[in-house]
């Protein structure tokens, strides 16, 4: 069955930091990867998506590579600022289906 | 502007009692989900609807009952059955997930006491 397994955290950085967060996933066919976010008390933001392998998406300084040959989507983002703290969620969404697979979430806090 | 509203954003309930969240969505979008999300953990699907008139059981309904009469409007209404229903409560919506993934509301925080 489908599958999505994300790093543990937290993981705690420094302003301006470089940060990469894992994701691997496991699938029939070919499925749509994306990235989320959530803040405190708040609900999920997407934050970039990838629908087809070797897709890059990019959002706000945020980057993800769907790699089908290392079945990877891993969030990077060059410099990270305090405002970024939050959860980060990988999901996958296959087509033909209406339901999604969540990563536990990855809680990411950057200090100033 | 369009979005997806969840209300009320926080509520509380005595053991023993059925309470309603409410979604609601003008995004025309024809998907809807509930997801329970507990601390620290991920999100955990308790039901969805691909159209109106029609729902299915997500991984976690046992407790939980659903409507969808219209497009707009998702209700879920936790029952007395489940057992642990203290938890941060998540709606959302979607037109084509595959494609352009989910629009998710701004969650019901709900606790027994």
């Amino acid at each position: 069955g489908n599958s999505v397994t994300q790093m543990e955290g937290p993981v705690t950085l420094s302003e301006e930091a470089f940060l990469t967060i894992n994701c691997t996933y496991t699938a029939t066919g070919y499925p749509s990867l994306f990235w989320y976010v959530q803040y405190p008390g708040e609900g999920l933001q997407l934050l970039l998506k990838a629908t087809k392998a070797d897709d890059k998406g990019s959002n706000k300084g945020f980057e993800a590579t769907y790699r089908k040959e290392t079945t990877s989507f891993h969030l990077e983002k060059g410099s990270v600022q305090v405002s970024d703290s939050a959860v980060y969620f990988c999901a996958l969404g296959n087509s033909g289906t209406y339901k999604y697979i969540f990563g536990t979430g990855t809680r990411l806090k950057v200090l100033a | 502007d369009g979005g997806i509203t969840q209300s009320p954003k926080y509520l509380f309930r005595k053991e023993g009692q059925n309470v309603t969240l409410s979604c609601e969505q003008n995004l025309n979008h024809d998907a809807m989900y509930w997801y329970r999300q507990d601390p620290g953990q991920g999100l955990r699907l308790i039901y969805y609807s691909q159209i109106v008139n029609d729902f299915q059981k997500g991984d976690i309904a046992e407790g939980y009952s659903v409507s969808r009469e219209k497009k707009e409007s998702f209700p879920l209404t936790v029952t007395s059955a489940q057992k642990n229903p203290t938890a941060f409560y998540l709606c959302a919506s979607s037109i084509d997930p595959t494609n352009y993934g989910y629009t998710f509301g701004s969650g019901t925080r709900l606790t027994v006491v």
